[in-house]
């Protein structure tokens, strides 16, 4: 089974609108971690939300986690053309010395 | 700004045949992992590297795979006798962070098409 789960798997909408990602996740974790991809390139980290936080900006990038629901989210606000990729959460589990990636958002900005 | 670079961009292979993968992670990074992503697929753990070591291994990281780092600049990931679904971009990445896993830095991959 999958440590993390993204939602949706697709998304579609018009430039300027408000992005919401969700991620959920399976085992105690000791940070999640948020990546983009561009098609066909490397991942690039976003934002790093620790346990005990419940919430953390970047620019136009709002994370929140609640471990009480093991899920996530990532906003992406007034979002442009340029922020059409695939989004990615990962997680660490405790204990453990890699990031589990889940399946990912695709998302597009149509002008 | 220090990045991970990875070579080749693309390679093409023979069922069978051994293929490595070179890293230069970033100068300072301690820690280093390989992951691969089938085309359109997640993005799976393969391998993290710590002190000359592997720390952690997937399923997937079976006795056909192998890491070294040779000179202390270079990671490399090695299949031994590449299979038809080995084709995949594999991606390097690195981390400061010791102890708990922070941020990674990744490459821009390796596409293996194995034939």
């Amino acid at each position: 089974s999958q440590q993390g789960e993204e939602d949706p798997q697709a998304l579609s909408i018009q430039e300027g609108e408000n992005a919401t990602m969700n991620c959920s996740y399976k085992t105690s974790i000791n940070n999640l971690q948020w990546y983009r991809q561009n098609s066909g390139r490397g991942l690039v980290h976003l934002i790093l939300i620790r346990s005990n936080e419940r919430e953390k900006h970047s620019g136009r990038l709002r994370v929140t986690l609640d471990t009480s629901k093991k899920s996530s989210s990532l906003l992406i606000t007034a979002s442009r053309a340029a922020d059409t990729a695939s989004y990615f959460c990962a997680t660490v589990m405790q204990g453990a010395q890699k990031l589990v990636f889940g399946q990912g958002t695709r998302l597009t900005i149509n002008p | 700004e220090p990045e991970v670079t990875q070579t080749p961009s693309h390679q093409v292979t023979q069922m069978g045949q051994e293929v490595i993968l070179r890293c230069v992670p970033i100068s300072n990074h301690l820690y280093f992992y390989w992951y691969r992503q089938i085309l359109g697929q997640k993005v799976e753990f393969l391998v993290s590297f710590y002190n000359n070591e592997i720390s952690e291994k997937s399923e997937i990281f079976d006795d056909q795979f192998s890491v070294e780092r040779p000179d202390g600049s270079n990671f490399t990931l090695k299949i031994r006798s590449t299979k038809l679904e080995d084709s995949a971009m594999y991606f390097c990445a690195s981390s400061v962070a010791e102890g708990e896993v922070g941020e990674l830095f990744f490459g821009e991959g390796s596409r293996l098409t194995v034939l």
